[in-house]
């Protein structure tokens, strides 16, 4: 596609139900990123992938979170029995070759609310 | 470990005001440094970046400049536009990965 495409945009969940939250890089690019970010912070890194391969997972919570990209493209971020803390936006962004200084395109991103 | 710290918003100006946003970075090593931007409604887009000590990064007016000496990268604008209003973060990324730091964002109005 033309951009990164998160879906959904929104979603609402109740306490302790299981969420997947998927994004669609963009076509070609070899790495994937995942980044949480709480209202008034800067995103902050959960995970990344290059092809299929999970490169780095330290930034992911605790082990109710995990994320996999089974033919190096399309991604999902799998997070079960959600708590409220749990409640942020989380951004997908991808890149062309996971380089330092290459340019990660990111997402509109999911808004996630536990309730 | 790696960290970013930026000037604290709410940040508000008239329309053709000078703008700086403050940047200073701890890392080890040699990072690349970025300025993200997020418009209203919008997803992060790239800013500019600088890859090496004193290069200048610049895009659509705005302009930053990787200073080692003193870890910072603050971002400046001549003449601020009502269009400039949005969410500035400052990144880096180091150990040859996109894995970005992000300081905590600036939000920035501006007023015709």
């Amino acid at each position: 596609g033309a951009g990164v495409s998160q879906s959904p945009r929104y979603k609402v969940t109740k306490r302790g139900q299981d969420v997947a939250l998927r994004c669609d890089p963009i076509s070609g690019h070899v790495s994937l990123y995942w980044y949480r970010q709480a209202l008034g912070q800067g995103p902050e890194f959960l995970t990344y992938f290059n092809y299929e391969a999970q490169q780095d997972k330290s930034g992911l919570p605790n082990d109710r979170f995990s994320a996999e990209r089974p033919e190096g493209s399309i991604s999902t971020l799998t997070i079960q029995r959600t708590e409220q803390r749990d409640s942020a936006m989380y951004r997908c962004a991808s890149s062309l070759y996971g380089e330092d200084d290459t340019e990660a395109f990111f997402g509109q991103g999911t808004r996630l609310t536990v309730v | 470990g790696n960290s970013v710290t930026q000037m604290e918003g709410p940040v508000t100006l008239s329309e053709e005001a000078f703008l700086t946003i403050n940047c200073t970075y701890t890392a080890t090593g040699y990072p690349s440094l970025f300025w993200y931007v997020q418009y209203p409604g919008e997803g992060l887009q790239l800013l500019l970046k600088a890859t090496k000590a004193d290069d200048k990064g610049s895009n659509k007016g705005f302009e930053a400049t990787y200073r080692k000496e003193t870890t910072s990268f603050h971002l400046e604008k001549g003449s601020v536009q009502v269009s400039d209003s949005a969410v500035y973060f400052c990144a880096l990324s180091a150990q040859g990965a996109q894995k970005l730091v992000f300081g905590q964002g600036t939000r920035l109005t501006i007023n015709p």
